[in-house]
């Protein structure tokens, strides 16, 4: 079944800080993944994208990696801001039979930046 | 949000009553997208269009239906509104399946009482 799996569900940091987002996801076959960030009451919005060749990738604070191997995806942000208080999504797209991209959303991490 | 509009922006219904949800685009993209977003669950494909008059179903399309019948219009309806249809639902939009990216809308939060 494909999955894609984040921890923590949910984090406090102080402003400044540095943190690391994990995701974890069983899809196939693998197309691409993507982390997004959700602002409270808006859309995703996109960070970064990775397709199978590439292991990392900045985007600003935003730094994501990409281990293929063990299926694994990192998003590190780099001296936390408030405005980086939201939740982050991890998707995997897999490419279907009939070539139809079908994305699989994790739950997401929930960040909170604390003054 | 990529030019893209949701309408309405809050609704609340009653079981029993149809509802149906617009989402507008600018970017005359060829896919559009309706997903729901539920506490404890990632987003998840309802319905997706992938020109005029032209859809397919997603994971959770039962209770659903959803019309094109213009490139930049994408309807989305609960012909008798479930309190399980509660929810947020988001539109999103990309210029092909292949695209890099889907663009979100602002979505639009249900309320079936």
């Amino acid at each position: 079944k494909n999955q894609v799996e984040q921890s923590p569900q949910s984090l406090i940091i102080l402003e400044g800080k540095n943190c690391t987002l994990q995701c974890n996801y069983t899809v196939s076959p693998f197309s691409n993944l993507r982390w997004y960030k959700q602002d409270t009451g808006r859309g995703p919005v996109s960070l970064t994208i990775m397709t199978f060749s590439e292991n990392t990738k900045s985007n600003g604070r935003y730094t994501a990696t990409l281990d293929a191997d063990t299926k694994q995806s990192s998003l590190h942000i780099t001296a936390s801001q408030l405005s980086d208080s939201a939740s982050y999504i991890c998707v995997v797209s897999a490419r279907g039979n009939t070539g139809f991209q079908k994305l699989v959303f994790g739950t997401g991490t929930r960040l909170l930046v604390s003054p | 949000d990529a030019g893209i509009t949701q309408s309405p922006r809050h609704k609340v219904t009653e079981t029993g009553t149809p509802v149906t949800l617009r989402c507008h685009q600018t970017e005359n993209h060829r896919y559009m997208y309706w997903y729901r977003q539920d506490p404890g669950h990632g987003l998840r494909l309802i319905h997706y269009s992938y020109g005029v008059k032209d859809t397919d179903k997603g994971e959770v399309s039962d209770g659903y239906s959803v019309s094109r019948s213009k490139t930049e219009d994408f309807l989305l309806t609960l012909e008798s509104a479930t309190s399980s249809q509660t929810s947020v639902y988001f539109c999103a939009i990309s210029p092909s399946d292949r695209a890099n990216e889907q663009f979100f809308g602002p979505g639009t939060r249900l309320t079936v009482l």
